[in-house]
């Protein structure tokens, strides 16, 4: 059974840093690119990042580039968000996700974890 | 930057038809996925590739994408279907999601 168990989320102040980690089990992780998934409360999704499964490939979304490092430890099976500079507007439960490669959909989400940034 | 559009909300009765639209620039040259999610849960995919349902999603879940318009449809809703719905597509290398459309069934 594919499993995907986020964790890191917290109260942080604007400007501060906060590390996500999502452990994933249940599939060959190091055979799949990544993603990251956000989503403010009461609001939609918003893609954060992907990365490919031998971290070749990264993308960003405007919103978080220059702030945000994603990174993955396949040996590990894990993926992870570096958040910085953080702004209020990147209070959200952050999913981590797993896709089907390029131009396909997320077949499996994790349960996510809120991130909360207020002074 | 690509932009998909839904409306923010809509109401059905039970087992009427519940039609989504998702409205995109070419949006029929992209492949549109659709996701469903529940109060408190996390999303699940229930049509990718604009028309296929991935195993285990009802029949009277389908999709259609042409021109600038994808549309997401419920036959026969049920009050288990009340949810948000979402469509999602590629920009080159990047996820663009629709704002998503609140189901209401009433």
């Amino acid at each position: 059974e594919v499993q995907l168990v986020e964790s890191g989320g917290g109260l942080v102040k604007p400007g501060g840093s906060l590390r996500l980690s999502c452990a994933a089990s249940g599939f060959t992780f190091s055979s799949y690119r990544m993603n990251w998934v956000r989503q403010a409360p009461g609001k939609g999704l918003e893609w954060v990042s992907s990365i490919s499964s031998t971290s070749s490939y990264i993308y960003y979304a405007d919103s978080v580039k220059g702030r945000f490092t994603i990174s993955r430890d396949n040996a590990k099976n894990s993926l992870y968000l570096q958040m910085s500079s953080l702004r209020a507007e990147d209070t959200a439960v952050y999913y981590c996700a797993k896709d089907l490669g390029t131009g396909t959909y997320f077949d499996y989400w994790g349960q996510g974890t809120l991130v909360t940034v207020s002074s | 930057s690509y932009e998909l559009t839904q409306p923010p909300s809509m109401s059905v009765s039970p087992g009427q038809t519940a039609s989504i639209t998702c409205l995109g620039d070419k949006l029929g040259d992209k492949y549109v996925f659709w996701y469903q999610q529940k109060a408190g849960q996390s999303p699940v995919v229930i049509i990718y590739e604009d028309s296929k349902r991935p195993s285990g999603i009802p029949e009277r879940f389908s999709g259609a994408n042409s021109g600038n318009t994808a549309t997401l449809t419920i036959s026969g809703t049920q009050a288990m279907d009340e949810a948000d719905y979402y469509c999602q597509a590629w920009d080159i290398n990047t996820v663009v999601f629709g704002g998503g459309t609140k189901l209401t069934v009433l």
